[in-house]
């Protein structure tokens, strides 16, 4: 109920190429949805979020998709950059403690 | 510097010793929260608290951890009898109360039992 699966685990993609990541939720009662990008050695750093009632949200090249029903959630790497090299891990929140769930990771390389 | 602040960044430390770590939240935040991360692992929660109180605690935080917020301000978590399996990067994360109110991570402590 408290998980929040990831895939891929990790991904290869070309200079100007689209970074896809995908997560699945089972809670229900989850209220908010962060994708946070990590590089070595640092903490997690906010990329962008969304809430449930909203089905997709983009900031600059950055896009999440919803999907409510289906319970998943997407990350959309546009035009990828070799400095968007990292881990992104997506999360879900619970409501009254505001603790976060993560998946597992995404190791995403993206070749010059 | 508004960010979350830890100390220290590294601790290397023996089987068997006590460590403490500081996290000095961003200052309007009444939340904050205490994640720990193994290599290749998202972040998993610990506890947290909601100005002094601490208001959850997850089953990964076993007898030899303590954390406290005395006076709802910078935050300290200490482990006794430190095992390797402690061995992780511990973050910490504060946030404002309310609805989609983002946490924002410090740099983590990265701790190493040998």
């Amino acid at each position: 109920q408290q998980q929040v699966k990831q895939s891929p685990q990790s991904l290869i993609v070309q200079k100007g190429g689209i970074s896809i990541i995908n997560c699945a939720y089972e809670n229900t009662a989850f209220d908010y949805f962060p994708w946070y990008q990590q590089f070595p050695g640092k903490g997690p750093a906010l990329l962008i979020a969304i809430r449930p009632d909203v089905s997709e949200k983009k900031e600059g090249r950055f896009t999440i998709s919803f999907n409510k029903s289906a319970k998943q959630f997407s990350l959309h790497i546009m035009d990828s950059q070799p400095g968007d090299s990292a881990t992104y891990f997506c999360a879900a929140r619970s409501g009254n403690t505001g603790k976060l769930i993560f998946g597992q990771g995404t190791t995403l390389q993206v070749k010059p | 510097d508004t960010g979350v602040s830890q100390d220290p960044r590294h601790k290397i430390t023996k089987r068997g010793q006590n460590v403490t770590f500081r996290c000095d939240p961003i200052s309007e935040h009444n939340r904050l929260y205490w994640y720990r991360q193994t290599l290749g692992q998202g972040p998993e929660f610990l506890t947290y608290f909601q100005n002094e109180a601490q208001l959850e605690k997850s089953r990964l935080l076993s007898d030899r951890f303590s954390a406290e917020r005395p006076k709802g301000s910078f935050s300290t978590l200490e482990i006794q009898r430190t095992e390797q399996g402690d061995s992780a990067m511990y973050l910490c994360a504060s946030s404002l109360e309310g609805v989609a109110k983002e946490a924002f991570f410090g740099q983590g402590t990265r701790l190493t039992v040998v």
